[in-house]
């Protein structure tokens, strides 16, 4: 299996303008979960999926920020007006069901907004 | 609010000598605890984990130490070597939250040949 894959590894993008991140999760995965990490607050969990169902999303910071997972192989992640203090790596991580707890994450995708 | 919290942030070891990561929850409805290990550029990948019903979990050079009544974890790394180098993250999971992972802040390890 190739992982969790996580598009684009690198983004560089101007205050203002929107930004997509993209993830596919490990195939038969239930679980899918969104992290923003940086310096000061470390890794956050912004909203996590079951069977493709927002179930927690107490952690996405504003309403700039969006997620969406249409389909089990699919996820994004979507920050629109995007503001320089959104500038982080964010991940995107699968597990099972429950009974296996194992989260496997992403390479992640570098972002800097300017 | 930091329900997992993680000390030290950073830490320098010499080869062969021992690592040692603390962390210290609040919420007993945290059933599993989970060490991970992220190298720079890379994402965190599970290390070794422990439920609360045992006290000690070993793995090759990695220990986790648990202490239920004390609400505190701690990952112990023997015989450290420069490939340990990392940054390294205790979490817990809540027993009714899915799979839902609360991270501590990190620890920067650095070990020095």
């Amino acid at each position: 299996d190739a992982g969790v894959i996580q598009s684009p590894r690198h983004e560089v993008t101007e205050m203002g303008q929107e930004v997509t991140l993209r993830c596919k999760p490990i195939s038969g995965h239930d679980y899918l979960f969104w992290y923003r990490q940086t310096m000061m607050r470390g890794l956050e969990l912004l909203i996590y999926f079951n069977n493709n169902v927002p179930i927690d999303d107490s952690g996405m910071p504003e309403d700039r920020f969006s997620a969406k997972m249409p389909n089990a192989s699919f996820s994004t992640l979507k920050i629109q007006p995007s503001e320089p203090r959104d500038s982080a790596v964010y991940f995107c991580a699968s597990s099972l069901a429950p009974g296996s707890n194992e989260q496997f994450f992403g390479p992640g995708t570098r972002l800097t907004v300017l | 609010q930091q329900q997992v919290k993680q000390s030290p942030q950073s830490l320098i070891v010499q080869k062969g000598g021992i690592s040692i990561i603390n962390c210290a929850y609040e919420n007993t409805a945290f059933d599993y605890f989970p060490w991970y290990q992220q190298f720079p550029g890379k994402g965190p990948a599970l290390l070794i984990a422990i439920r609360p019903d045992v006290s000690e979990k070993k793995e090759g050079r990695f220990t986790i130490s648990f202490n239920k009544s004390a609400k505190q974890f701690s990952l112990h790394i023997m015989d450290s070597q420069p490939g340990d180098s990392a940054t390294y993250f205790c979490a817990a999971r809540r027993n009714n939250a899915g799979n839902m992972l609360t991270f501590g802040g990190g620890t920067r390890l650095m070990v020095k040949p």
